[in-house]
Order: structure tokens, then sequence, then C-alpha cells
């Protein structure tokens, strides 16, 4: 099965600077690639996905890369924010996999002030 | 619109006992699942419904059962429980158009605390 790795398990930056999350995959049949973000006390929600189609995608301050030849994905915030901090988990999918998510171990990013 | 609705959020059982937690969706999603996260685990599938009717077992259900009889209602059932179990789980659904493949979005409920002691 699938097997995602989510580095660093920690992330601390100051307000403004920029954050970087990285993920990397094992299973080459994977195409979909969704970030979702968790606030204490509550369920993630999905920040940004993308399919393996296309290389970048961004929305605002954040961005996400695919390389599918070296299986790994990184989540990009710039210009980070206090209510940036949460955990973020990276998560990988295949194709007619019944939408199952493998995600990966989490991201606690603080940002301090 | 409530979304993905859990019950309890909190609940505390000894060894042996047995419980269910309830979710129920009212986004009309196609898709439903059970997740638990442990601490620097992630989340771990525990089980999935892709309609009314239909399950099947995720990475790990060992311990756990569920039914789904309407499209709206996914309980997760624990008939003995076991120190093991002791997670915060999350139910969650999501919609995918037949025939796509695309996995969607997935909406989670706010958890519910298990504490098994």
């Amino acid at each position: 099965g699938e097997n995602v790795e989510q580095h660093p398990s920690t992330l601390s930056v100051q307000e403004g600077d920029s954050a970087v999350i990285k993920c990397t995959y094992s299973d080459s049949a994977s195409n979909y690639f969704p970030w979702y973000k968790q606030e204490l006390g509550k369920g993630p929600q999905l920040i940004i996905d993308i399919r393996s189609n296309v290389g970048e995608k961004k929305d605002q301050r954040i961005a996400v890369t695919l390389n599918k030849t070296a299986k790994h994905f990184s989540l990009h915030i710039t210009e980070t924010q206090p209510e940036d901090s949460a955990v973020y988990f990276c998560a990988a999918s295949p194709t007619g996999g019944g939408n199952k998510l493998t995600f990966g171990t989490g991201t606690q990013l603080k940002v301090e002030l | 619109n409530a979304g993905v609705t859990q019950t309890p959020k909190f609940r505390i059982l000894k060894i042996g006992q047995s419980m269910t937690l309830q979710c129920t969706q009212d986004m009309n999603h196609n898709y439903m699942y059970w997740y638990r996260q442990d601490p620097g685990m992630g989340l771990k599938l525990i089980y999935y419904s892709v309609g009314a009717g239909i399950t099947d077992k995720g990475e790990v259900p060992n311990g756990y059962n569920v039914s789904r009889s309407t499209t709206e209602d996914f309980p997760l059932r624990l008939e003995l429980a076991a120190p093991s179990q002791t997670s915060v789980y999350f139910c969650a659904s999501s919609y995918t158009p037949r025939g796509t493949g695309n996995t969607g979005e997935l909406f989670f409920g706010e958890g519910s605390r298990l504490t098994v002691l």
C-alpha cells in the first residue's frame, strides 16, 4: 500500500517568513495530493490540492509543488501570519483507490510574532 | 448547514465495554469514512463506505464494525473496548461522481475523543 512520509514534524517561523513542508510517497499510481489544515480541537480542513497532471498550483499565499519523478510534493506558505499556526497534513491517493487517502504524520507549524 | 456531525465528543470506557460513535452528514455525499488520530501518527483509515449498503475495511479495521443503512448515517461500533483504542476518532464524507474515480474533498466532523481505561 501507499506510504507517505512528512517532514518536519514541527516548524517554527517568524511572522512574515515563509514555511515549507515536504512529503514523499511510495506508490507511483498515486495521482491526487491534498493538504489539510487542522486547528486545535477541530477536524482537518482542505486548504489546497494538486493532481498529477500539473506541477504547481497556487492559491493566494499557499502553493503546492509536485515532482512525480522523485515522488515528492511540498506545501509553501508565504508571508505567514499567526492564524497559519496549526497542524498540516499531506495525503496521497491513487486513481480508483476508493477515495482512500493515506495521510502523512503531520507538521505542527507555529508562527511567532 | 451542519455538515458532518459526530456524537459524543468525549467518552470514557472501561475495558471490555461496547459503544457506538454516531456520524451523520447532510450534504448527500456518497462516500463516508472513519479515521483515528493518534499523536504523531497522522490519520489512519478504519472503515469506509462508497454508498448505502456498502462498506469496506481500511488500514486498521480490527476491533471495529460499521454499517451504512442510509446515505446520511455511518456509525462506528466498538465491541470490546481495549486500551489500544484510546484515540480521537474522525468521521468524514466526500462526493465523487460515479465513474470518475476522482477523489473529492473530505469534510470532517469535529472528532470524538475516546479513552479506554
